[in-house]
């Protein structure tokens, strides 16, 4: 078993919709990360956290260290936001150190 | 600045071809990172150089040679590659120190290609 496990690993989706994307972990962790790529490149950090909600526009991030598990949320959702969206941790006592999810594949349909 | 830069975009190189991969930040950071990214696969971490040293090496083949010549620069020496090291090569940065979490920003990537 992955130690992040991400679902689903597609989604389509129609323009305007709310979209969760779900990551859960087995590891302890010093701070979880949702990162975003578009095809052919670079990957942006999206939220890093370690506790409660963050909200960046009209994406949000939730996580529940008790249960080991994180959304993210994109609300009124557009095409340009298609793109791979992939969770990872620090873990605890080796920070520099990501273990990655396997990815979200995010397609938004105008 | 809140850019990492990389050089060049794509590379082509031939397998007896000795190349390098540039990667630039002017952030103040202490700490990057070479990762290779198969498609559809998430990164896996190379290295990782702290304070211009390197601190983690994740078992890379020696035909894969890291430099940190400065610590707004980074280099990734290429010889005798392979097909399958073919992958998009990005670099990393984040903050050293105290904290216990860092951020890491990302660069663009360099898309290789082993002929």
């Amino acid at each position: 078993k992955n130690e992040v496990e991400q679902s689903p690993q597609n989604l389509t989706a129609q323009e305007g919709e709310f979209i969760t994307i779900n990551c859960s972990y087995s590891v302890g962790i010093s701070a979880l990360h949702w990162l975003q790529q578009h095809p052919g490149g670079g990957i942006v950090s999206l939220f890093m956290l370690s506790s409660g909600k963050k909200k960046h526009g009209r994406l949000i991030a939730t996580i529940n260290i008790q249960e080991k598990h994180s959304s993210l949320h994109i609300t009124a959702s557009h095409p340009r936001d298609s793109a791979v969206y992939i969770c990872a941790v620090s873990r605890s006592g080796s920070a520099r150190q990501l273990t990655f999810g396997s990815g979200t594949q995010l397609t938004v349909l105008p | 600045d809140t850019e990492v830069t990389q050089t060049p975009k794509h590379l082509v190189m031939g397998m007896t071809n000795k190349k390098s991969l540039k990667c630039e930040q002017h952030m103040g950071h202490r700490a990057m990172y070479w990762y290779k990214q198969k498609a559809k696969k998430p990164p896996e971490l190379m290295f990782v150089y702290s304070y211009e040293k390197l601190s983690i090496n994740e078992s890379v083949p020696s035909r894969f040679s890291p430099e940190c010549p400065n610590s707004s620069l980074l280099n990734l020496h290429l010889h005798a590659l392979q097909p399958e090291d073919s992958a998009l090569y990005l670099c990393a940065s984040s903050q050293e120190g105290l904290a216990v979490y860092n951020e890491q920003f990302f660069g663009p990537g360099t898309r290789l290609t082993v002929l």
